[in-house]
């Protein structure tokens, strides 16, 4: 099946530093990529849509020059959350699907800390 | 943009089934209906998804009315690694990659 691998699955940065996740596609190609958010004790909020050789999409009140998203090639998307706050600590999911007809696959989150 | 409905927590004891259900009154179209669990500190998984009749895997069966404006996940026999917070998503547009819209879901707690 569709596998999506995310590294790290948990970093600890000091505030101001930059932080880099990566998100890769194992057995498929994915043009489009996801990237959510979690707080706890609620529910994943979509952040932007990274997609392949162009610019990111970002919702609504998401910083795009803090959340730098790179979508390099069809298996790997970046975010990159630059002058980290703490503020920022938060569950970090990227996700992908193989295609329209397909559910979507999810990696296993990013614990970001900034201390 | 469709919105589901569920109930915010659900108790089961194990080894017995379990019926969550959703209501996405204003479903329209041919769009599917997708299902996935968040156990704790990880990401989502996906469950199943279906369209207009009833859709069996592995993991759970999918009961959709024939109207299509509400669903039942069916957990046949629940384990305790069943305990998690199951979200009914709104279909995908489509043609599109869009992404998920997750609402509060159901917390599910299974008692041994």
């Amino acid at each position: 099946g569709a596998v999506v691998s995310q590294h790290p699955s948990w970093v600890i940065c000091k505030s101001g530093t930059s932080v880099k996740i990566e998100c890769r596609s194992l057995d498929f190609q994915a043009t489009t990529m996801f990237w959510y958010r979690q707080f706890p004790k609620q529910s994943l909020m979509l952040m932007a849509t990274s997609n392949e050789g162009s610019k990111a999409t970002y919702e609504q009140g998401v910083e795009k020059d803090k959340f730098l998203i790179n979508h390099a090639s069809l298996t790997l998307s970046t975010l990159t959350v630059t002058s980290a706050h703490p503020e920022d600590s938060s569950f970090y999911i990227c996700s992908a699907s193989p295609g329209q007809y397909y559910g979507y696959t999810f990696g296993s989150g990013t614990r970001l800390t900034v201390v | 943009d469709a919105k589901t409905t569920q109930p915010n927590s659900m108790e089961s004891n194990e080894e017995e089934p379990v019926h969550l259900p959703c209501n996405h009154s204003t479903i329209s179209g041919t769009d599917y209906i997708h299902w996935y669990r968040q156990l704790p500190s990880q990401g989502p998984e996906y469950v199943i998804h279906g369209l207009t009749s009833n859709v069996n895997n592995r993991m759970a069966s999918l009961a959709i009315a024939e109207d299509r404006k509400s669903s039942t996940l069916i957990l046949h026999r629940a384990t305790l690694r069943d305990a998690a917070v199951y979200y009914c998503i709104p279909p995908r547009r489509r043609g599109g990659a869009d992404g998920l819209t997750f609402g509060k879901g159901t917390h599910l707690i299974i008692q041994p």
